[in-house]
């Protein structure tokens, strides 16, 4: 079984400054997928970010970078530069490939709520 | 050019009754999920189809009953709607999931609300 787990209900960060969202991750899968999502008070779900566990550089997306720490199990996103249309929603989810038994299902973490002020 | 689509976008119904929410996708991918995000925001899987196979069925009450027509829609029918049942419901859909994980693509999710 698989679980993510999202320490931070809430973050603030100052526009302009970079802010981690924290996830933490626990599977036995050794194929595994890792991924951040955004949700906007509007409610839609906007991927932002993958990376694969055999990835061996950290994924980057613009102003996304995924800090990914193996041995750690965390795959924190970094926001950089922040802006006042980040705050929204943050989720990580992992996706684990058991043979076909998991076929692709996101398996979610609680959410981040992230408020970016002026 | 609206990747993931779901129809309606609310929906307000009495307990008892039955509905039916509709998905489509124009990405091409084969493997099609539909999600329930509570109250609380907590988002699991209920069902996912592959190439209009149902591949997995998480502990879903057998009043939610998934049809997959074919590989672009997955639509998902009621019966005997519960207070229980209000949440947004999103499909998404990716290509078919492998030793290499796919990004999901949500659609904009359906707003269930049962009085």
């Amino acid at each position: 079984a698989q679980k993510i787990t999202q320490t931070q209900p809430g973050m603030f960060v100052q526009e302009k400054e970079a802010v981690t969202l924290d996830c933490t991750y626990d599977t036995s899968d050794p194929s595994y997928g890792l991924f951040w999502y955004k949700q906007p008070s509007s409610g839609e779900m906007i991927f932002l970010i993958y990376q694969g566990s055999y990835d061996q550089q950290n994924a980057t997306e613009g102003r996304y970078s995924l800090n990914f720490q193996k041995a750690r199990k965390s795959a924190n996103l970094v926001i950089s530069a922040s802006q006042l249309g980040d705050s929204a929603m943050y989720f990580c989810a992992m996706s684990a490939y058991a043979g076909g038994t998991s076929y692709g299902k996101l398996t979610f973490g609680q959410g981040t709520i992230l408020t970016v002020h002026p | 050019d609206t990747a993931v689509s779901q129809t309606p976008k609310y929906l307000v119904t009495q307990m008892g009754n039955d509905k039916s929410i509709k998905c489509e996708q124009n990405l091409g991918h084969d493997t099609m999920y539909w999600y329930k995000q509570d109250s609380k925001k907590f988002l699991k899987i209920m069902f996912s189809y592959n190439n209009k196979e149902l591949i997995i069925n998480e502990t879903v009450p057998n009043r939610f009953s998934p049809k997959s027509p074919d590989k672009a829609h997955l639509n998902l029918h009621i019966n005997s709607l519960e207070l229980g049942d209000s949440a947004v419901y999103f499909c998404a859909s990716s290509q078919a999931p492998g030793p290499y994980s796919h990004e999901q693509y949500f659609g904009p999710g359906t707003r269930l609300t049962v009085t």
